[in-house]
């Protein structure tokens, strides 16, 4: 099977600016995820997603990241206006339902400059 | 909510060695643990998945322990190899409906030839 696909690899943008990333999850996985992973850290979680429903966004910056999943498949997770420190690796995982093991992309490395 | 601490940071050993990685949780109370790696500039890669009803699991060189009550897991890395250097990460999944996981640190493991 095709595993997560996400895309751009790498952006580098100037703070203030919006940035998109896209996910495509595997075919037919209920749950997809969004994480960000700081260097040096542990991902943290910032919204998941059941089918095309949010789950949990309770760690989300709602003031400048959104978030959607239009039809229960692909993903687009947009920061606007981006910060230094959102500078990390934005991984998209899904799972075939919620408890199922995750199944993670090779993520997004955002620098912000 | 739910604290993921591992044991130890970093690991550098020789190739041939046995080696035992520590995970601990506050939150007692999950559905399932899965570990990961994680190698550079790439995404998590899912080893193994323990459901909160068993002990163990194995797959190939690795042995996976959990100690539900006393918020423990393990991970057994049997005769290591260099092609076994990455960051090993472990996330137990919360019960409750959600069942997200919650990611340590990491384990970042060199074996050297």
């Amino acid at each position: 099977e095709a595993g997560v696909a996400q895309s751009p690899r790498y952006k580098i943008i100037e703070k203030r600016q919006s940035v998109a990333f896209w996910c495509n999850p595997i075919s037919g996985h209920a749950t997809l995820y969004w994480y960000q992973q700081i260097l040096g850290q542990g991902p943290k979680l910032l919204i998941q997603f059941q089918n095309n429903g949010v789950v949990d966004d309770s760690q989300l910056p709602k003031d400048r990241f959104s978030a959607e999943r239009l039809k229960g498949v692909d993903s687009t997770l947009k920061i606007q206006p981006a910060k230094l420190e959102d500078s990390a690796v934005y991984l998209c995982a899904s799972g075939r339902i919620s408890g199922s093991p995750l199944h993670f992309g090779n993520g997004t490395r955002l620098t912000v400059t | 909510k739910q604290e993921v601490t591992q044991i130890p940071a970093a690991l550098s050993v020789p190739e041939g060695e046995n080696l035992v990685l520590n995970c601990s949780f506050t939150d007692s109370a999950i559905y399932n643990l899965q570990w990961f790696r994680q190698d550079p500039g790439k995404g998590l890669t899912s080893l193994l998945l323990i459901q909160s009803s068993q002990r163990e699991q194995t797959s190939g060189r690795l042995n996976a322990s959990l100690d539900k009550s006393s918020g423990r897991s393990t991970l057994y890395i049997a005769a290591s190899q260099p092609g076994d250097s990455a960051t090993y990460l472990c996330a137990p999944a919360s019960s409750g409906g959600s069942y997200i996981p919650t990611f340590g640190r990491g384990t970042s493991l060199i074996v050297h030839p």
